[in-house]
């Protein structure tokens, strides 16, 4: 099985700060790395597939990068919105996918 | 508008038996995958099993191979996880969720999700 390794784990910043997540994968899966945002209570929302392509209706201050084993999730400028926990996930052996384990962004 | 509406959730006792449901609506649900992705109480996301869109393919996490069925009847647009010999780590929030394709049939992850239905195995 391939394995997600996310970081940091927690990350504390301020409303306007620029923040990355790193998703390192245990084996190369070329660009099939998805991008969640999940709040409390509520499902996941897709925000970047194919490692860099942003989803419909998704503000561009998102954007991801990378390919092979290494990909990272950028927030450009935080809004209180955006304070939720982060998931990476990996396709390139669907339909067995995996998730990594996630990254809880909070206010600082 | 694409929306996903699961059912069947509730409490079972261990070794119990219980049937999901995900009713779809606002596109066509034949031509796409489905899947079923679950959270237990405070963890993470966890895929649980996928199914393509003929219903010819079923796939499942070897932590739910063996006792869950996954489904769909696509003249009803609907999904089912059924779920037997239930244990205590099933527990959990259930999720269905629809695939993007940017190049099918390689799915590139999960466009839209159900709001979630709560499945809680105790005795």
């Amino acid at each position: 099985d391939i394995q997600l390794t996310q970081s940091p784990s927690f990350l504390s910043a301020s409303v306007g700060d620029r923040v990355t997540i790193t998703c390192r994968a245990s084996q190369g899966i070329s660009s099939f790395l998805a991008w969640y945002q999940q709040k409390p209570g509520k499902a996941p929302k897709l925000l970047i597939y194919a490692a860099s392509t942003l989803q419909n209706g998704v503000p561009s201050r998102f954007s991801g990068s990378g390919s092979g084993t290494e990909f990272t999730l950028t927030i450009s400028s935080l809004q209180p919105e955006d304070f939720a926990t982060y998931y990476c996930q990996q396709l390139n052996s669907y339909p067995s996918i995996t998730f990594g384990q996630g990254t809880r962004l909070e206010i600082k | 508008e694409v929306q996903l509406l699961e059912s069947g959730g509730g409490l079972v006792q261990p070794g119990g038996s219980r049937r999901l449901s995900c009713a779809a609506s606002g596109f066509a649900f034949n031509n796409y995958a489905m899947d079923w992705v679950r959270q237990a109480p405070g963890k993470g996301l966890e895929w649980v099993s996928g199914i393509s869109g003929s219903g010819d393919s079923t796939y499942y996490a070897d932590s739910v191979k063996g006792r869950f069925t996954t489904s769909r009847d696509n003249s009803k647009n609907t999904l089912y996880l059924q779920m037997n010999s239930l244990r205590a780590e099933d527990t959990a929030v259930y999720y269905c969720a629809k695939v993007v394709y940017r190049n099918y049939p390689w799915v590139d992850g999960f466009d839209f999700w159900g709001q979630g239905t709560v499945v809680t195995v105790s005795s």
